[in-house]
């Protein structure tokens, strides 16, 4: 089958840096989404990978290595609107979106 | 660029009437596009995925007849829930998907639309 996990919640304090890690079984791979989800409104896009390395875009990063089925989101000089649910999805062979449960992010003053 | 709305934003309807949702590409066009529902405190789960112009696909445990999906174009997908009841209560988001040379298959989401069936 096919899984994605991710902690179900971290918290962090506001001005310093958090990882959230995303580990995938899938069938096939086309990328692998960040998204960040506030409470009742809808996910917005981060990031994506596709390839293995570092992606950095402003406070945040992605990372992602494919041979070991692994992502993580890295998130900088965090701020107070940075509590959030952060989603992690993959692109599967049949180019469907697999979702991570997502992981609630608290940031604490 | 890559919009997408959703009408209406919040809805209270009465148990057993149906509620129609309508989900708008507003600047590009979506080849395909989805249905989401999320329950408080749960992470999205996708009810169907409807390309335009051919039947929506519905996952596992989804009720066709329920929840009826029309892609009539490029543009525009409806999603009518029918003959609500309380449990049908929940946060509904569309997104879309278009597809060209190099695209990222990213789906761009719209705001979603919260029913609350009394």
């Amino acid at each position: 089958g096919q899984n994605i996990d991710q902690p179900t919640e971290m918290t962090a304090t506001e001005g310093a840096i958090v990882q959230i890690n995303c580990t995938y079984q899938t069938s096939g791979f086309n990328g692998l989404f960040w998204y960040q989800q506030h409470a009742g409104e809808a996910p917005t896009f981060l990031s994506y990978n596709v390839l293995d390395g570092l992606e950095e875009k402003g406070r945040f990063s992605s990372f992602l290595s494919r041979s070991k089925g692994y992502s993580y989101l890295l998130l900088k000089e965090l701020q107070m609107k940075d509590s959030a649910s952060y989603l992690c999805a993959v692109l599967d062979s049949n180019y469907q979106l697999i979702w991570g449960a997502g992981t609630k992010l608290i940031i604490k003053p | 660029g890559a919009v997408v709305s959703q009408h209406p934003s919040r809805v209270i309807c009465k148990s057993g009437t149906s509620v129609k949702i309508e989900c708008r590409s507003l600047d590009f066009q979506a080849t395909t596009m989805f249905w989401y529902r999320q329950f408080p405190k749960q992470s999205l789960m996708l009810m169907a995925t409807s390309n335009e112009g051919s039947k929506a696909t519905y996952e596992q445990g989804v009720e066709k007849d329920k929840f009826l999906i029309n892609h009539a174009s490029l543009t525009l997908s409806t999603l009518t829930v029918t003959s609500a009841h309380p449990e049908d209560s929940s946060f509904y988001i569309c997104s879309a998907r278009t597809v060209s040379t190099g695209d990222s298959y990213e789906q761009y989401f719209g705001p979603g639309t919260r029913l609350t069936v009394t």
